[in-house]
């Protein structure tokens, strides 16, 4: 059972640049995440999504677009890379009714 | 607004010694506090909840989290730590409905031989 699974694990981008961060899980959950982990701040919620085809804004969804076709994935697009986009990220699917967050391993992302 | 504060960022500690790792939140509705665990270069692993019911909650690890209402706090402990502690702790609290998490800014806990 694979979980969540995200890729890429590293990645390196210059100012401007665009990229997506792929997320898919093989629990059949109906609710995933996307979180943002940087030092000292715990993580932050980026987007949300309740089913396949309905996604929600978190706490700080600016720069950052998702979609949710499948109920398997849910991809994380960065539109104009910025230094302030350098973080973790980390992308979790639950069940619902249970609150219990099932991560991924991360995903390091690098703005220079 | 719902907020977490984790009251320790680095708790360091001898092996076999007792710990706390301290959490208060903050929330105006009924609340549902979970702990996560983070190993270094992993994601986040549920350590233990609470829901409902009793309010003294445990892990098959040995942690244990007892929730107070009247002092909206969640604390972690355990009696004898390993070295195998040694990790990242977040406490959370449920935001919004649909399993959203507000996340505390974590606790490093050190365990020393």
């Amino acid at each position: 059972n694979a979980g969540v699974t995200q890729t890429p694990k590293f990645r390196i981008l210059k100012i401007g640049q665009s990229m997506t961060l792929q997320c898919t899980q093989d629990m059949n959950h109906n609710y995933m995440y996307w979180y943002r982990q940087d030092p000292g701040m715990g993580l932050k919620l980026i987007y949300y999504s309740v089913g396949a085809g309905i996604t929600d804004k978190g706490e700080v969804p600016n720069g950052y677009n998702v979609s949710r076709s499948t109920t398997e994935d849910f991809p994380l697009r960065l539109e104009l890379a910025a230094p302030s986009q350098t973080s973790v990220y980390f992308c979790a699917s639950s069940r619902q009714g249970t609150g219990e967050l099932f991560f991924g391993e991360g995903s390091r992302l690098t703005v220079l | 607004a719902q907020s977490v504060t984790q009251l320790d960022s680095q708790v360091p500690v001898f092996e076999e010694a007792p710990v706390e790792l301290r959490c208060n939140y903050s929330s105006s509705v009924s609340v549902y506090l979970f702990w996560y665990v983070q190993y270094p270069n992993q994601g986040l692993q549920l350590l233990l909840k609470y829901l409902s019911g009793s309010t003294l909650v445990e892990s098959i690890n040995g942690f244990e989290a007892e929730f107070n209402k009247s002092q909206t706090s969640f604390h972690l402990r355990k009696p004898s730590v390993h070295i195998s502690d040694t990790a990242e702790y977040f406490c959370a609290v449920s935001s919004g409905g649909y399993n959203k998490l507000i996340f505390g800014a974590g606790t490093r806990l050190a365990v020393h031989p």
